[in-house]
């Protein structure tokens, strides 16, 4: 069965705080992608990788980070959290091929104080 | 650059009756398309998906949507809604290389007694 697992259900952090946010799936998907879902504005790309060690911008990558030093996790990195980065963060992976199921996590719900 | 119209942001259907979600898209060649659902606190599980096979698709739970290329729109249908149903529904278009998504906002779904 397909699982993607996310560190954490809810995270607590306050202003400046560095944040680090884990997702690891075992279907040996080539790409990993985080998203941030706010209401109204359905699901935002921060960040993808399409490989190990690769990465590429989406479309809000400014505050975040990210690493994927194995094929099977992939890493969100929020440098000095701030209070606008409080949201819902998903991650996803899918095969390389264009039109391929992305398959997501459970989702991590992030409050900056 | 694609995009994607989610037409109703929300949706109040009594338990029996249809359900018809909007959705016009926007792409410069023949997309993928999918539809998302994400129930409360969940994260987002596919119900279903175009990828230039059978203009209409059938997904779980006894949804169907079909794609209208002359109208640039792939309508989620279902013929009678269930109260499980109630939950966050997401139009999703495939684009390009790397099988970046762009979601549309979402519509929320309500379903009645």
């Amino acid at each position: 069965d397909v699982k993607v697992t996310q560190s954490s259900r809810y995270l607590v952090k306050r202003t400046g705080e560095k944040v680090f946010l884990e997702c690891v799936q075992d279907m040996d998907h080539e790409n990993m992608f985080w998203y941030r879902q706010d209401p109204g504005l359905g699901l935002r790309l921060i960040y993808f990788s399409y490989d190990v060690k690769m990465k590429e911008k989406g479309d809000i990558p400014e505050g975040y980070s990210v690493s994927r030093e194995k094929k099977e996790r992939f890493s969100l990195i929020l440098e000095s959290a701030s209070t606008n980065q409080t949201s819902m963060y998903l991650c996803a992976s899918s095969h390389r091929q264009e039109g391929r199921t992305q398959y997501f996590g459970p989702g991590t719900r992030l409050l900056v104080l | 650059a694609q995009s994607v119209t989610q037409l109703d942001s929300h949706v109040s259907v009594s338990e029996g009756t249809p359900v018809l979600l909007r959705c016009n898209y926007s792409s410069s060649y023949s997309p993928s398309l999918f539809w998302y659902v994400q129930h409360p606190n969940k994260g987002l599980q596919l119900l279903l998906k175009y990828t230039s096979a059978a203009t209409l698709v059938k997904g779980i739970n006894g949804f169907e949507a079909e794609f209208k290329k002359s109208e640039t729109s792939f309508h989620l249908t279902k013929p009678s809604a269930h109260m499980s149903d109630a939950a966050e529904y997401f139009c999703v278009v495939s684009e390009g290389g790397y099988n970046k998504l762009i979601f549309g906002a979402g519509t929320r779904l309500a379903v009645h007694p």
